[in-house]
């Protein structure tokens, strides 16, 4: 079935630093792409998402270009702050089931110091 | 609009008591969902619902049960806890648009069963 692997965690950057936090997925369709991210005591939120082939999609700084021929959607930002600490998730959205089920990765967390 | 919201947000119940989690939405999503997330393995789908009347069961049902006799609300009945219930539980809610299923989750009921 279709499956979505992140790099463990958990990363723990200084403030200023690049990130990138791998994704790769296994789907057996044409699936939509999502970066989700939580922050301390909240819900998930929409990060960004791409929802074909060579799309990149970003958001707040942060960017990830939806890669078919390596089934990739790795996340990276150029500068990270102490605001970007939060747990994020990678997932994509089966458009073949009768309700868009949506699959997540295990989440990675980031910890940004000054 | 206040999204999805989520009550209580914090319960503390004794083995074999029985609960129920309430969920709303007020952006008229047909779509609702249940996760549950577990430290450090992601989110996993308890129920789901495409519309008023209308649920299904998710990956990890066993022990849960749901109903949805209107399209704003989606409550989730725990009738007899057990420890392994023990974890933090996510509502969302999204309209299908395209295949492209963004979700947007609440804020999170974090149970802990003694």
């Amino acid at each position: 079935g279709d499956s979505v692997t992140q790099m463990e965690g958990p990363v723990t950057l200084s403030e200023e630093a690049f990130l990138t936090i791998n994704c790769t997925y296994t789907a057996t369709g044409y699936p939509s792409l999502f970066w989700y991210v939580q922050y301390p005591g909240e819900g998930l939120q929409l990060l960004l998402k791409a929802t074909k082939a060579d799309d990149k999609g970003s958001n707040k700084g942060f960017e990830a270009t939806y890669r078919k021929e390596t089934t990739s959607f790795h996340l990276e930002k150029g500068s990270v702050q102490v605001s970007d600490s939060a747990v994020y998730f990678c997932a994509l959205s089966d458009r073949g089931t009768s309700y868009d089920k949506v699959i997540f990765g295990p989440g990675t967390s980031l910890s940004v110091i000054p | 609009n206040a999204g999805v919201t989520q009550t209580p947000k914090f319960r503390i119940l004794k083995i074999g008591q029985s609960m129920t989690l309430q969920c709303t939405q007020d952006m008229n999503h047909n779509y609702m969902y249940w996760y549950r997330q577990d430290p450090g393995m992601g989110l996993k789908l308890i129920y789901y619902s495409v519309g008023a009347g209308i649920t299904d069961k998710g990956e990890v049902p066993n022990g849960y049960n749901v109903s949805r006799s209107t399209t704003e609300d989606f409550p989730l009945r725990l009738e007899l806890a057990a420890p392994s219930q023990t974890s933090v539980y996510f509502c969302a809610s999204s309209l299908r648009t395209s295949g492209r299923n963004i979700q947007f989750f609440g804020p999170g009921t974090r149970l802990t069963v003694l």
